[in-house]
């Protein structure tokens, strides 16, 4: 059982590139979500889904996009980046939005340059 | 949607108990309370969850008082492996979104 799996765990790029975050989780879980953490800021909600076909946006959306086509995938677009979205991104899952054992990836570290 | 309150950062001795507490006005009647840890480099894990009054399993304790606005996670005789940054949430249920706070740091010392 992997539990949850991002990809990749360090990037670099270029302002005005675009790029995937990939999350995949194989246990079931209907409720999936994105955060970004940056020093002094906790943890802060870019989108979540409650299920297939289904998504929102959390506190901090601009400049993301997602897609949940499947139950496992749930991945994070940067459409152009931003020197200000330099951040650690963690990918989380649980079993339900009502269950709040929420499972993390082990995070992706990203620097726009 | 209203979010937790957590002190910034604590320090702490090895062998110490240490209790940091979590204030959340708006908490519904039906609304858990769950705290998480998170090392340096790592994903939150979870470590306790609860509804009303006290918690207890193998890594800590959480007591909720009866109002239900402030809950506290306790560490029991704390070691240097317990440092970290620790996350209290509140699921709301008025809300689809789960909203994480700042977390407290806590330090730990020999």
């Amino acid at each position: 059982n992997a539990g949850v799996t991002q990809t990749p765990k360090f990037q670099v790029l270029k302002t005005g590139q675009s790029m995937t975050l990939q999350c995949a989780q194989d246990m079931n879980h209907e409720y999936m979500s994105w955060y970004r953490q940056d020093p002094g800021m906790g943890l802060r909600l870019i989108h979540y889904s409650v299920g297939a076909g289904i998504t929102d946006q959390g506190e901090v959306p601009n400049g993301y996009n997602v897609s949940r086509s499947t139950t496992e995938d749930f991945p994070l677009r940067l459409l152009s980046a931003a020197p200000s979205q330099t951040s650690v991104y963690f990918c989380a899952s649980s079993y339900s939005r009502r269950d709040e054992k929420l499972f993390f990836g082990s995070g992706t570290q990203l620097s726009v340059l | 949607l209203a979010k937790t309150t957590q002190p910034i950062s604590m320090d702490s001795y090895e062998g110490q108990e240490v209790n940091i507490t979590c204030s959340h006005n708006n908490i519904a009647t039906n609304d858990y309370i769950t705290w998480y840890q998170q090392f340096p480099s790592q994903g939150p894990r979870f470590i306790i969850q609860g509804y009303k009054t006290k918690v207890t399993n193998e890594v800590a304790s959480l007591f909720i008082p009866a109002d239900r606005k402030s809950s506290t996670l306790s560490l029991p005789r704390v070691s240097l492996s317990d440092t970290a940054v620790y996350y209290c949430l509140v699921d709301y249920q008025a809300g689809t979104a789960l909203i994480f706070g700042k977390g407290t740091t806590l330090s730990v010392s020999s």
